[in-house]
């Protein structure tokens, strides 16, 4: 079946550092690939997604490109805010008869330290 | 505004006491979807439906219902809960097309003791 692999958390960063969360994925087909966010006591957001090989979605400083020769979806972001502080999810979303499931990562918790 | 709205946020009940979580978009998404996230485990998905009538079986599905009457309302039903049950759970909606990424509700935190 359909999974996606995260990079393991916590991850902990000083504010204006780099940030890089490594996210692959296996899957039959074509996928959607999504970054989700969700900050402490709220739902999850959608933060950006792509829909066919290499697309980049962005928002918020964030980005992430869908890499199908290396069935990846990492998540940059050049300069990172104590307020990017959350946890952050990759998932996808199958393009088949089973188009209503969707897969998701473990998660990965971001800390940036002021 | 567009939200997925859940009820109640915070539930604590007894072992095997029927109980309904209630979800209702205002999107006019066709599909719908509840998930549970459990601490080392992620976010995994129980039911999903993809229309009015249409339901399906997510990754963990036992011990749960869903029925979907109206396009806005998918309701999570524990006919018999139990302590593996406790988990937050989270309800959430997107357009038809797979490349639409889902809208969450804010989550209900659900404790059977």
């Amino acid at each position: 079946g359909d999974s996606v692999t995260q990079m393991e958390g916590p991850v902990t960063l000083s504010e204006e550092a780099f940030l890089t969360i490594n996210c692959t994925y296996t899957a039959t087909g074509y996928p959607s690939l999504f970054w989700y966010v969700q900050y402490p006591g709220e739902g999850l957001q959608l933060l950006l997604k792509a829909t066919k090989a290499d697309d980049k979605g962005s928002n918020k400083g964030f980005e992430a490109t869908y890499r199908k020769e290396t069935t990846s979806f990492h998540l940059e972001k050049g300069s990172v805010q104590v307020s990017d502080s959350a946890v952050y999810f990759c998932a996808l979303s199958a393009l088949n008869t089973n188009a209503g499931k969707s897969t998701f990562g473990d998660g990965t918790t971001l800390t940036v330290k002021p | 505004e567009a939200q997925v709205t859940q009820n109640p946020r915070y539930l604590i009940t007894v072992t095997g006491k029927k109980l309904t979580v209630t979800c209702s978009q205002n999107m006019n998404h066709e599909y719908m979807s509840w998930y549970r996230q459990d601490p080392g485990l992620g976010l995994r998905q129980i039911y999903y439906s993809m229309n009015v009538e249409v339901t399906d079986k997510g990754d963990v599905p036992e011990g749960y219902k869903v029925s979907r009457k109206e396009k806005r309302n998918f309701p999570l039903i524990l006919e018999s809960p139990s302590p593996n049950q406790t988990s937050l759970y989270f309800c959430a909606s997107r357009t038809q097309g797979a490349d639409g990424g889902y809208t969450f509700g804010s989550g209900t935190r659900l404790t059977v003791v």
